[in-house]
């Protein structure tokens, strides 16, 4: 398995107040990505990364911000939650279509409820 | 465009009974990449399967087996003798060579096996 760990697993939060997701790597994959998962919508891209610092926007990154300082690191941060951001959030690391890795593995999930 | 279409949202069936998911895919490119994914009811999503565009052959491994034609767009999921343990939501994803590595996702079959 993948080396991938998320953090927190579940959390539930408030309209308006700020909150940060992390993703942790010890694969030392240069390409990250966030997606949520919604009934009905499947797995969306919200953001992703090629690298430290280098970021790109997903389908949906609209209220999302991140940042990526470390390799291992990869942060999602909702500067201000809303009840639509309730969702489930993966991590995955992969898909560097240069090398061997270009398939993409997943973290465990955070479960995020926004009252 | 590029596109992912799971027809089958659910399906259910006893145990042992052989079952095909299918996966139809649309896309311009030449190069690209193909990926089924399953995700059981403990929410985690584990990768199953990668094929290249450029590699036709199809594949077994175990119980499951793959079936991609590019004739038809379609790359087809397989479980014979099917077990409880195969009940799950399974995904077919594509990946085209030059979309920074941004996987489509088809929304998702709901396999559930009875015993």
């Amino acid at each position: 398995d993948a080396g991938i760990t998320q953090s927190p697993r579940h959390k539930v939060t408030e309209t308006g107040t700020p909150v940060t997701l992390r993703c942790h790597q010890t694969e030392n994959h240069r390409y990250m990505y966030w997606y949520r998962q919604d009934p009905g919508h499947g797995l969306r891209l919200i953001h992703y990364s090629y690298g430290v610092k280098d970021t790109d926007k997903g389908e949906v990154s609209d209220g999302y911000s991140v940042s990526r300082s470390k390799t291992e690191d990869f942060l999602l941060t909702l500067e201000s939650a809303t009840s639509s951001q309730t969702s489930v959030y993966f991590c995955a690391i992969g898909g560097d279509l240069s090398a061997s890795t270009d398939t993409q593995y997943f973290g465990p999930g955070t479960r995020l409820t926004v009252l | 465009a590029q596109k992912v279409t799971q027809a089958q949202t659910e399906i259910s069936v006893v145990e042992k009974e052989d079952v095909t998911l299918d996966c139809v895919y649309e896309t311009r490119d030449t190069t690209y990449y193909l990926f089924w994914y399953k995700q059981p009811p403990s929410g985690e999503l584990v990768f199953l399967i990668r094929r290249n565009s450029f590699d036709e052959q199809n594949e077994i491994s175990g119980r499951y087996s793959w079936n991609f034609q590019k004739s038809t767009s379609s790359f087809n999921f397989t479980i014979t003798a099917s077990q409880v343990v195969d009940s799950a939501v399974y995904f077919c994803a594509l990946l085209n060579a030059g979309n920074n590595r941004k996987l489509i996702w088809g929304l998702g079959t709901s396999l559930a096996v009875n015993p």
